[in-house]
């Protein structure tokens, strides 16, 4: 059974330093890999999406690893700004596509102004 | 990127009762999914809502509880059956199209007393 872990639970930053969210699953066998944006009160925002063929993706600030055979991703946010303030969630998909995704229990962000 | 509505973005139900949440696409999607979020944690998938025929469930979810419906291609609907406190989370609607990110509606708040 695919577990995602993703570290730090918590993370609080001052206003425009770069920072790395961390993602982890055990098994490599994956399809894909999508990183979701939070709000509170509010749905999912889909970020990016990394095929398994794929290394990494990139949009605006943001850019995403994939290393399949470590098991590993990371999303990295450049010149933070609050309204990067939300939760970062990781999830992980197989089968195809058609399996749905697992997901990791998120990064909860703060960027202090 | 598909529009995903979902209704209604939230209930107070009484223990006993049962809610059932709606989920419109505004075009023909692949895949349609329901997750729940319970309080602090992350998302677990329900089950995959297949067009015209029964939901495949996942581990730990059954029909009973969360029947679901998908009469066509752009619609489903997700029961939530003889609710308890413990059922109080936030339930997702997710869709999928050919290779593109999973979509998500903007989710409904269900509170049981």
């Amino acid at each position: 059974k695919q577990e995602v872990t993703q570290i730090p639970a918590a993370l609080s930053v001052p206003e425009g330093e770069n920072l790395v969210l961390n993602c982890s699953f055990t098994d490599s066998a994956i399809y894909n890999l999508q990183w979701f944006r939070q709000d509170p009160g509010k749905g999912l925002t889909s970020l990016l999406l990394i095929q398994s063929s794929q290394r990494e993706q990139t949009s605006g600030r943001l850019n995403a690893s994939l290393d399949k055979s470590s098991g590993r991703s990371t999303l990295y946010i450049a010149a933070s700004q609050p309204g990067d303030s939300a939760t970062y969630l990781c999830a992980v998909g197989s089968g195809g596509g058609a399996d749905g995704l697992t997901f990791g229990k998120g990064t909860h962000l703060i960027i202090q102004p | 990127s598909a529009v995903i509505s979902q209704k209604p973005s939230r209930d107070i139900c009484q223990r006993g009762t049962s809610l059932t949440i709606q989920c419109q696409v505004d075009s023909q999607v692949t895949m349609m999914f329901w997750y729940r979020q319970q309080p602090g944690q992350s998302l677990t998938l329900i089950a995959t809502a297949n067009q015209g025929s029964e939901a495949t469930y996942e581990s730990g979810f059954v029909i009973d509880k969360f029947p679901i419906s998908r009469p066509n291609l752009t619609f489903s609907t997700l029961t939530v059956s003889n609710l308890s406190p413990e059922d109080s989370s936030i339930y997702l609607c997710s869709v999928l199209q050919g290779n593109s990110p999973l979509h998500f509606g903007n989710g409904t708040r269900l509170t049981v007393t």
